[in-house]
């Protein structure tokens, strides 16, 4: 079945450092690929998507690229504020229109510290 | 635009009990999913409803239920209550038509069973 697999955490950086945070997963077909952060006590705000390979999904100074080739979706921040403090969710769609269920991975802890 | 909201924010219950847990989509919404998060994972996909029917349910026993109302607003049931059902639970709405439906969270309801 479909699988979404993140780099582990908790990362912990200091102010303005660059953020990546690994991503892959496992599907078939062509799925769509989300980035959803969560902040302390709140439910899941969409961060950026892709819906296609080759896609760059950009919100708020981040990004992240879809790989078919190496099934990646890796999200990138050139200079982390401590505002991006919160936990961050990798997501899959199995399709690129519709409406099915999303695939999360496990969330990776991010804080960072001025 | 509203945006979608959970009732109630917080809950406490005891194992055997029954609860009900409630959502009201976006406006413009006619889709809703629902979403299991135990502590420090990812969320769940538990069911989706459209008009009003069950449109796709995840790895759950039948003691999850769900409605959908014409208004598109949405309960989740949950009988029989266990320890493990402990969660933050959330609701998720989304628009059909075509193209990629992007699901948009609610803040969710946490569930503790005592």
């Amino acid at each position: 079945g479909d699988s979404v697999t993140q780099m582990e955490g908790p990362v912990t950086l200091s102010e303005e450092a660059f953020l990546t945070i690994n991503c892959t997963y496992t599907a078939t077909g062509y799925p769509s690929l989300f980035w959803y952060v969560q902040y302390p006590g709140e439910g899941l705000q969409l961060l950026l998507k892709a819906t296609k390979a080759d896609d760059k999904g950009s919100n708020k100074g981040f990004e992240a690229t879809y790989r078919k080739e190496t099934t990646s979706f890796h999200l990138e921040k050139g200079s982390v504020q401590v505002s991006d403090s919160a936990v961050y969710f990798c997501a899959l769609n199995p399709s690129n229109f519709g409406n099915e269920k999303l695939t999360f991975g496990t969330g990776t802890r991010l804080t960072i510290i001025p | 635009e509203t945006g979608v909201t959970q009732s109630p924010t917080h809950l406490i219950k005891t194992r055997g009990q029954q609860v009900t847990l409630r959502c009201s989509s976006q406006s413009g919404h006619n889709t809703v999913s629902w979403y299991q998060q135990a502590l420090g994972q990812g969320p769940q996909f538990i069911f989706q409803y459209y008009r009003e029917e069950e449109n796709g349910r995840g790895n759950f026993p039948p003691r999850f239920s769900g409605l959908q109302f014409p208004n598109y607003s949405s309960e989740l049931n949950v009988n029989a209550l266990e320890l493990d059902d402990s969660a933050l639970y959330l609701c998720a709405s989304s628009s059909t038509g075509q193209g990629l439906k992007t699901q948009y969270f609610g803040p969710g309801t946490r569930l503790l069973v005592l």
